[in-house]
């Protein structure tokens, strides 16, 4: 079983939906987690830390399920800016990152 | 603008050779780097952490003779792919974590990559 799991997609889906990612993850002792992104052949880039309380950045919102051991992305109003690939990150401790396969979105007209 | 520069951003070699790329952390000193590599729709793999002024920790499975890592000064971190075969064709990125950063833990940031292509 891989460590960190997402669906790889792609979601494709028109300007203006709303749409989640899952991901979940093996390690119990996980301590961090984040959600970056990652536009073709470029490098990845923080979008937001994920909380235990659940946080919220403008029109993206992340929340954390510690019992369940996954954590999601909501994505409100999609823009066509918004197409990328978008992966869950999880922090062990304070060096190693360990990435999912990332999720793949295509924001549409 | 990008905090950690990393060059070159595509290189093209011939099987047997050796290829040097370069991670710089800009804005900050870098105490620890991180070498990662992606194949293609896959996820980013941690090869090795870059630990300033001494021996890089590898992870499990990474031939530390063939991929070389110096980290000689706070803002310079080195990777070399020595003997390339053509399975070492891959995107290797670096990263570094700045302590002021927004994370908790400090942010991590990418430089922009390195396509390698063995021939």
């Amino acid at each position: 079983r891989k460590e960190v799991e997402q669906d790889p997609g792609p979601f494709n889906v028109p300007e203006g939906a709303t749409v989640a990612f899952n991901c979940t993850y093996s390690n119990s002792a996980s301590q961090s987690f984040f959600w970056y992104r990652q536009d073709c052949r470029k490098e990845p880039k923080l979008l937001m830390s994920v909380y235990s309380s659940g946080n919220e950045d403008g029109r993206f919102t992340a929340q954390l399920n510690r019992a369940s051991q996954y954590i999601s992305l909501l994505i409100r109003d999609s823009k066509l800016s918004d197409s990328a690939t978008y992966l869950c990150v999880v922090n062990y401790n304070t060096d190693k990152l360990i990435f999912g396969t990332g999720t793949r979105l295509q924001v549409f007209p | 603008g990008a905090v950690v520069s990393q060059h070159p951003s595509r290189v093209i070699c011939k099987s047997g050779t050796s290829v040097k790329i370069e991670c710089r952390s800009l804005d900050f000193q870098a105490t620890t780097m991180f070498w990662y590599r992606q194949f293609p729709k896959q996820s980013l793999m941690l090869m090795a952490t870059s630990n300033e002024g001494s021996k890089a920790t590898y992870e499990q499975g990474v031939e530390k003779d063939k991929f070389l890592i110096n980290h000689a000064s706070l803002t310079l971190s080195t990777l070399t792919v020595t003997s390339a075969h053509p399975e070492d064709s891959s995107f290797y990125i670096c990263s570094a974590r700045d302590p002021a950063g927004r994370e908790p833990t400090g942010e991590l940031f990418f430089g922009e990559g390195s396509r390698l292509t063995v021939l």
